[in-house]
């Protein structure tokens, strides 16, 4: 069945860096674009970033821009995304997760990782 | 763009709830419209797609629907149970933005 692990999360200071890796198994993941999507501690859901199912296209949040990078490897099956310059306001449970057919939604979702950004 | 949701409904088992998401601009029903709930401790799983479609494995209990003259998406849960206690959250995208709404908290008590 569809599988999305995420991995990489935990904790670090204001100003340094982390990368988060998904790791996909069950469906073709070179046919799919997949998002980073984060949930702060009690609050709702933000999308973060989008990368096509090539890597042709990536958009992000404005709250991330410039600081995050999304990007994938299709021979390894596998999503990243590469937290730079976090400030506390990063922390959160970050979700992996499927686009819909047409990109317009987000069909299935990881278990998360969960990033704290404190000093 | 936002969406707008109701930070909290409550309800009877065995009675309906309509939970509202209102665009603050342009046309809802010029993008599609999710719907996803998320359960305590729990990752979200989607509910509705393009704006009324239900995934396999979804009861017909849950329903969407587009009012393009009040701009709102809303979700329907008919014959309320226990277990449909949980967080619900409306999304949609403008191409290059995908945006959620604020959430609401269902109650069934």
């Amino acid at each position: 069945q569809v599988k999305l692990a995420e991995s990489g999360g935990g904790v670090v200071q204001p100003g340094r860096s982390l990368r988060l890796s998904c790791a996909a198994s069950g469906f073709t993941f070179g046919s799919y674009g997949m998002h980073w999507v984060r949930q702060a501690p009690g609050k709702g859901l933000e999308w973060v970033a989008i990368i096509w199912y090539d890597g042709s296209e990536k958009y992000y949040a404005d709250s991330v821009k410039g600081r995050f990078t999304i990007s994938r490897d299709n021979s390894k099956n596998t999503l990243y995304l590469q937290m730079n310059s976090l400030r506390v306001e990063d922390t959160a449970m970050y979700y992996c997760v499927i686009t819909s057919g047409g990109y317009y939604g987000m069909d299935v979702w990881g278990h998360g990782t969960t990033v704290t950004v404190s000093s | 763009f936002m969406l707008t949701q109701p930070h909290s409904v409550s309800e009877s088992p065995g009675k309906t709830v309509t939970i509202s998401c209102t665009g603050n601009s342009g046309s809802i029903a010029s993008n599609y419209v999710q719907w996803y709930q998320q359960r305590p401790g729990s990752a979200p799983t989607i509910l509705i797609y393009e704006d009324i479609q239900r995934p396999s494995g979804v009861p017909d209990r849950f329903s969407g629907s587009i009012d393009s003259s009040s701009n709102s998406a809303s979700l329907t849960i008919s014959g309320l149970k226990t277990e449909d206690e949980a967080d619900y959250y409306c999304q949609s995208y403008d191409g290059t933005s995908w945006v959620f709404g604020g959430g609401t908290k269902l109650t069934v008590l």
